[in-house]
């Protein structure tokens, strides 16, 4: 059974641009979200998805946009970075969303992300 | 809404000494309650969970904890520390499709 995986690891980008994360969940799986974690901070629910569809976001504006493949695996797409957006960025993946909910989500190793 | 609030930034103790971390909630029906480890480097573990079944809930590692509806509590506890339970823990709980984490505690062990 292959764990959930993100690329890439570590990431440098400037103000402005923007930036494309990738998760692969875990075998079996049909519901990803994302999270941020600031240094020092607890993660930060972004959003999740379900069989390609959003189904729940937290507070984070639309900059902040996702997508889901028919294989599960999804992408974070955050544009017009900002210093603010220097975080530690987290996906998890479970086998339901409702089981999202009420049992355990398998996170990835996440992507260290810096904009300078 | 729900929410978790975690009453300890930092805890120390010194190995072999019981763990206590703190975390109260807020939820308007019976929540869901988690507890994940985040080693660092390492992705989030879960340690235990709490879905209305038991009150006293056993996890890995010897860790528990015990859901007190009348506290709105559900500290995380420990009888012996071991220098590799240094991390940071979170108190989570859910609404709806959010995943809601707390500020999260550090644990220091002291040899």
């Amino acid at each position: 059974e292959t764990g959930v995986t993100q690329s890439p690891t570590h990431l440098i980008k400037t103000r402005g641009q923007q930036v494309t994360l990738r998760c692969s969940s875990q075998s079996g799986h049909n519901t990803v979200s994302w999270y941020q974690q600031a240094l020092g901070q607890g993660p930060q629910f972004i959003f999740q998805y379900y069989r390609e569809e959003e189904n729940g976001r937290g507070n984070f504006p639309p900059r902040f946009s996702g997508l889901q493949f028919p294989n599960y695996s999804s992408e974070l797409n955050v544009n017009a970075l900002e210093l603010d957006d220097s975080a530690l960025y987290l996906c998890a993946s479970s086998p339901d969303p409702g089981l999202a909910s009420t049992d355990e989500q398998f996170f990835g190793p996440g992507t260290r992300l810096t904009v300078l | 809404a729900q929410s978790v609030t975690q009453l300890d930034s930092h805890v120390s103790v010194s190995e072999g000494t019981p763990v206590l971390l703190r975390c109260n909630y807020s939820s308007s029906y019976s929540p869901s309650l988690f507890w994940y480890v985040q080693h660092p480097n390492k992705g989030l573990q879960l340690l235990l969970k709490y879905t209305s079944a038991a009150t006293l809930v056993k996890g890995i590692n010897g860790f528990e904890a015990e859901f007190k509806k009348s506290e709105t509590s559900f500290h995380l506890t420990k009888p012996s520390a071991h220098m590799s339970d240094a991390a940071e823990y979170f108190c989570v709980t859910t609404g709806g499709f959010k995943t809601i984490f707390g500020a999260g505690t550090r644990l220091f062990v002291k040899a």
